[in-house]
């Protein structure tokens, strides 16, 4: 079964420093990943997504991942952070058994901005 | 791109009654997915709702706690039945269309008191 590991619950970064947000995947195939985030009190918006092709994916707000398979990592990155980038960070997976658009969750990495 | 509108966006209820929420699609979709996140947690589906058969719970949810209904390819319901404070979560609706690209709604943020 697919299952997605975000191993940090809690990360404080100053704000113009680079981030990275882990993201470990479960999957036999290759896996549609995804990374979403959270405001406080806000729904979830998409910031990037992988499916297939180029392992470097660009996303929204300055944040790309890489996928490397033989990690089966999906990590999120940003080169300088900025308040307003202090969320919850989720990272999902597909599972096939509906069609890719049934997501499977991390557990959330609550990510803090010191100014 | 989709829009998917979800009502209530924000209640409080008292234990032991009932909820439904609507979600609401501008596209034809398959399937629809219902979501639930509790305070502070990540997000766990709750089901899968297909038109014209009958909902695929996930492990620990159970069709007498969230009956879904799924009348048409842009409309569904969950009902949150005898809430307790336990219940106290955002729930999400969610659907994926052509391009790979996984819309969800807004959420709908439920206190029960």
């Amino acid at each position: 079964a697919q299952s997605v590991t975000q191993p940090d619950i809690h990360i404080t970064v100053s704000e113009g420093a680079s981030l990275e947000l882990r993201c470990n995947y479960s999957y036999g195939a290759t896996p549609y990943l995804f990374w979403y985030v959270q405001s406080p009190g806000q729904g979830l918006q998409l910031l990037l997504k992988y499916f297939s092709g180029d392992t470097l994916v660009q996303g929204i707000k300055g944040f790309e991942a890489e996928f490397k398979r033989s990690q089966s990592s999906f990590n999120l990155r940003k080169p300088s952070v900025h308040w307003s980038d202090a969320a919850e960070y989720f990272c999902a997976v597909g599972a096939d058994s509906g069609g890719y658009n049934k997501l499977i969750f991390g557990a959330g990495t609550r990510l803090a901005v010191h100014p | 791109s989709a829009v998917i509108s979800q009502k209530p966006s924000r209640d409080i209820c008292q234990r032991g009654t009932s909820l439904t929420i609507q979600c609401q699609v501008d596209s034809q979709v398959t399937m629809m997915f219902w979501y639930r996140q509790q305070p502070g947690q990540s997000l766990t589906l709750i089901a899968t709702a297909n038109q014209g058969s009958e909902a695929t719970y996930e492990s620990g949810f159970v069709i007498d706690k969230f009956p879904i209904s799924r009348p048409n390819l842009t409309f569904s319901t969950l009902t949150v039945s005898n809430m307790s404070p336990e219940d106290s979560s955002i729930y999400l609706c969610s659907v994926g269309l052509s391009g790979n690209t996984i819309y969800f709604g807004e959420g709908s943020w439920l206190t029960v008191v």
